[in-house]
């Protein structure tokens, strides 16, 4: 099977711009799960999906903020950017809902908000 | 704040040699836990779980150990081989549904 697949790699945004980030689960994973990633903060969750729905939700402002598609297929959205932002975001897809299945990254889309 | 954490933030070890990696959680009630794999330019890399039922299991020259009475995990690598160099963490959920909550990770060098 196909791994997760992020879309794109690599983004340069400016402060006060707004960003569209994809993610394609492996086939047959309903949830897909976000992530950020810094030197000083680690892994941070984000937001889940299952079945269109988010189910968790991590303590982000709410410029973050995603979606899930019929299809399992997820974008997050990040509005008026701040550098703090910089980071690299990573989806994961899982069989099941929640944390009590492994997680499976794809290598993450590198954001730089300059 | 997290729960899960690192005992070490680096950690070298001459190639051939057992790599174990440490892990403290604080919540008692955890029941599953994962290690990964971080490698430069790439997503973490899903490497071993086990659930709190169980206190040791082990895949292709990795281990994990589970001791619920101290709350402490650990990850060991047998014959370390510089592919092995990474960025390691683990992974606890906390209860239920709720999602995966990672340690800093332990940075891994092997050294040939």
């Amino acid at each position: 099977k196909a791994g997760v697949t992020q879309t794109p790699r690599y983004l340069i945004k400016t402060r006060g711009q707004q960003v569209t980030l994809s993610c394609s689960p492996i086939s047959g994973h309903r949830s897909v799960s976000w992530y950020q990633q810094t030197p000083g903060q680690g892994l941070q969750f984000l937001f889940e999906y299952f079945s269109e729905t988010q189910r968790n939700k991590g303590n982000f402002p709410g410029r973050f903020s995603g979606r899930q598609f019929s299809n399992s297929r997820s974008e997050m959205n990040v509005s008026t950017l701040e550098l703090g932002d910089s980071a690299l975001y990573l989806c994961a897809s899982s069989e099941g809902q929640g944390g009590n299945s492994p997680l499976h990254f794809g290598n993450g889309t590198r954001l730089t908000v300059t | 704040g997290e729960s899960v954490g690192l005992h070490l933030p680096t950690l070298s070890v001459q190639e051939g040699d057992n790599s174990i990696i440490n892990c403290a959680y604080s919540n008692s009630a955890s029941d599953y836990f994962i290690w990964y794999k971080q490698e430069s330019g790439k997503g973490p890399q899903f490497i071993i779980d086990i659930r709190s039922n169980m206190d040791k299991r082990q895949g292709q020259r990795v281990t994990v150990l589970l001791n619920k009475t101290v709350k402490h995990l650990s990850l060991q690598i047998a014959a370390t081989q510089p592919g092995d160099s990474a960025v390691y963490f683990c992974a606890e959920n906390l209860s239920g549904n709720t999602p995966l909550v990672f340690g800093k990770g332990t940075r891994l060098s092997v050294i040939a």
